[in-house]
């Protein structure tokens, strides 16, 4: 079974700076790994994903993730906070490979910018 | 593109009453999941329909059931409504089941039971 542990349901950051947004998994197979931000009365939007390539994941708006299996982290980063990364963002995790379906999503962490 | 689509909006239900989610998937696409996030929370999986039949499913009760369609949309009924199942119940479509191919969220429809 696979689990996701996020750290802190509400982390505050001034503007311009770094933004860290810790996430923890447990898999007993290699994983893939997702981070997702949700807008207050919107959907979810991915933001990156960790499927086996490259350890160090890009995504969108300046986000990036590292997936470090020793640490079975996959923490989000971006250098410098915009009053619009104001969201919630959750981390997930799925079984890599054919045959599961299934997200497994943390229970979030509010981010706040403070101006 | 119009996207994930979903209906209603909102959603006000008693207990014991049924009800019935509908979901479009953005154009394209042929799978779509179910997650129901409570207040709090992060989503949780329900089920995901591929080629109208349920391919997998998540810890809920037979009173969740779905349905597709052969264009590709969907719908998700709630049986027996307890006030637990309160919540924002959110569809994702993917092209392919494979979780390596981004699943698009709709906005939700938000069920209210009293």
């Amino acid at each position: 079974a696979q689990s996701v542990t996020q750290l802190g349901s509400h982390v505050s950051v001034s503007e311009g700076a770094l933004v860290l947004l810790r996430c923890n998994y447990s898999s007993s197979v290699p994983p893939y790994l997702f981070w997702y931000v949700q807008y207050p009365n919107q959907g979810l939007q991915l933001l990156l994903k960790y499927t086996s390539a490259a350890t160090l994941v890009k995504g969108i708006n300046g986000f990036e993730a590292e997936f470090k299996k020793s640490e079975t982290s996959f923490h989000l980063t971006k250098p410098s906070a915009h009053m619009s990364d104001a969201a919630e963002y959750f981390c997930a995790v799925s079984r890599s490979g054919a045959g599961s379906y299934q997200l497994t999503f943390g229970k979030g962490t509010k981010l706040s910018v403070i101006p | 593109d119009a996207g994930v689509t979903q209906s209603p909006t909102h959603l006000i239900k008693t207990r014991g009453q049924q009800v019935t989610l509908r979901c479009s998937p953005k154009s394209g696409h042929d799978t779509v999941s179910w997650y129901q996030q409570a207040l709090g929370q992060g989503p949780q999986f329900i089920f995901q329909y591929y080629e109208e039949e349920e391919r997998q499913r998540g810890n809920f009760p037979d009173r969740f059931s779905g349905h597709q369609f052969p264009n590709y949309s969907s719908e998700l009924n709630v049986n027996a409504l307890l006030l637990g199942d309160s919540a924002l119940y959110l569809c994702a479509s993917s092209f392919g089941q494979a979780l390596y191919n981004e699943q698009f969220f709709g906005p939700g429809t938000r069920l209210t039971v009293l």
